[in-house]
């Protein structure tokens, strides 16, 4: 199984510049992520999409969108990019309701930066 | 606001050595408390966790220790060696199965042969 997989892995755009990350998972999970790590933060919580069709704002939203494709897609836009969304991006999914152990698996991140 | 707070930020071990990693939380409604473990150029990936039902829970030479009054949890590496150094995350949310999952800022821990 490949697990959670994220593209592309690295990535340099000019400010003003839009792109979309992209996120697929193959375990069947019903929730998923987007984090962005920079030094010093640790992982924050851009969006989630705790079940297919389903979205929600974590804790640093702005200047973000996201579409829950399917039950195995999550995407990552950025309509206007700008400096301060320079950093590693990771999707992670988790599973929900019975057997799960609360575990998040995540993608080997996507670099980002924005010039 | 930070809900989930880490310390040391960075933490240098002798091999063979105990490293100790704190976090403190803010929230009472915490009821799920993993560690997470990243290598360079990787994604985080769940080392052990604990509820706080326990105060104790050992996996290997990994412990996590909780003090649900003091509203703190820290993560013991006894006998360190050289492939234990990586940066390691504290996290928390309300459950297991919670759409949350907020992390700690991140320990760099580097392990001396």
């Amino acid at each position: 199984n490949a697990g959670v997989t994220q593209t592309p892995k690295f990535q340099v755009l000019k400010t003003g510049q839009s792109m979309t990350l992209q996120c697929a998972q193959d375990m069947n999970h019903n929730s998923m992520y987007w984090y962005r790590q920079d030094p010093g933060m640790g992982l924050r919580l851009i969006y989630y999409s705790a079940s297919e069709g389903t979205t929600d704002k974590g804790e640093v939203p702005n200047g973000y969108n996201v579409s829950r494709l399917n039950k195995r897609e999550f995407s990552l836009r950025l309509e206007s990019a700008a400096p301060s969304q320079t950093s590693v991006y990771f999707c992670a999914s988790r599973k929900r309701g019975q057997g799960n152990t609360g575990e998040l698996f995540f993608g080997e991140g996507s670099r980002l930066t924005v010039l | 606001q930070q809900q989930v707070k880490q310390s040391p930020q960075s933490l240098i071990v002798q091999k063979g050595g105990i490293s100790i990693i704190n976090c403190a939380y803010e929230n009472t409604a915490f009821d799920y408390f993993p560690w997470y473990q990243q290598f360079p150029g990787k994604g985080p990936a769940l080392l052990i966790a604990i509820r706080p039902d326990v105060s104790e829970k050992k996996e290997g030479r990994f412990t996590i220790s909780f003090n649900k009054s003091a509203k703190q949890f820290s993560l013991h590496i006894m006998d360190s060696q050289p492939g234990d150094s990586a940066t390691y995350f504290c996290a928390a949310s309300r459950d297991s199965s919670a759409s949350k999952i907020i992390f700690g800022s991140g320990t760099r821990l580097s392990i001396r042969p």
